[in-house]
């Protein structure tokens, strides 16, 4: 069975850094390209960011370009989203999310972890 | 960016009865790359339809989908209890990748 794991998630203060992390199982980790999505608490979705299987293409999203940064570690099958100078908007469930492609255009996103929840506040 | 606008916001049916949302872009969707995705409470999202109109393995054959271009359409042909939920439509096929703001399908 495919599966998506989040981890890393919690409260951090306006400017503070954390980082995620998505353990995937049931599949050839490294031959899919990965995303980050968030979703704000009652709201819709919001792509954040990607990375092609072999984790030499990356991509982001305007809000968080130049502050967080996508990698993947394909020997440990984990997919990491290190975040900097976060922001109360940045406050989200993020999900992790497996796509059917080896790159990120042209190719859906077909599973989803359950999401961890980030939250920026004083 | 491709911008989806969704619409109704919230749409009231009962069990049984058939429902049609409605993704629209600000641009052509290359090549329909457009998914369905469905959302309950405390769940991650769930693959319904990509292509514009293939149903993802799993789905039951009352979710299908179809459109081109701009416009797009989710159709359930009799809701179960279980399809009351939200519902994003998401195009893959440009930079950056976007969502419309979802539909609410709720239990008249």
């Amino acid at each position: 069975e495919v599966q998506l794991v989040e981890s890393g998630g919690g409260l951090v203060q306006p400017g503070g850094s954390l980082r995620l992390s998505c353990a995937g199982s049931g599949f050839t980790f490294s031959s899919y390209a990965m995303s980050w999505v968030r979703q704000v608490p009652g709201r819709g979705l919001e792509w954040v960011s990607a990375t092609s299987g072999p984790g030499g293409s990356r991509y982001y999203a305007d809000s968080v370009n130049g502050r967080f940064t996508i990698s993947r570690d394909n020997s440990k099958n984990t997919l990491y989203l290190q975040m900097n100078s976060l922001r109360a908007e940045d406050t989200a469930v993020y999900y992790c999310a497996k796509s059917v492609g080896l790159t990120l255009y042209y190719y859906y996103m077909d599973v989803w972890g359950k999401g961890t929840t980030v939250t920026v506040s004083s | 960016e491709i911008v989806l606008t969704q619409s109704p916001g919230t749409l009231s049916l009962s069990p049984g009865e058939r429902a049609t949302l409605s993704c629209r872009a600000s641009q052509s969707v290359s090549s329909n790359y457009l998914a369905w995705f469905q959302q309950k409470p405390g769940q991650a999202p769930r693959l319904l339809i990509y292509g514009a109109s293939s149903r993802a393995t799993g789905i039951p054959d009352r979710f299908s989908g179809s459109g081109s271009g701009t416009d797009f359409t989710l159709t359930i042909s009799r809701l179960e209890p279980e399809d009351f939920a939200v519902y994003y439509c998401h195009q893959y096929g440009g930079s950056p990748y976007t969502f419309g703001q979802g539909t609410k399908l709720e239990i008249k």
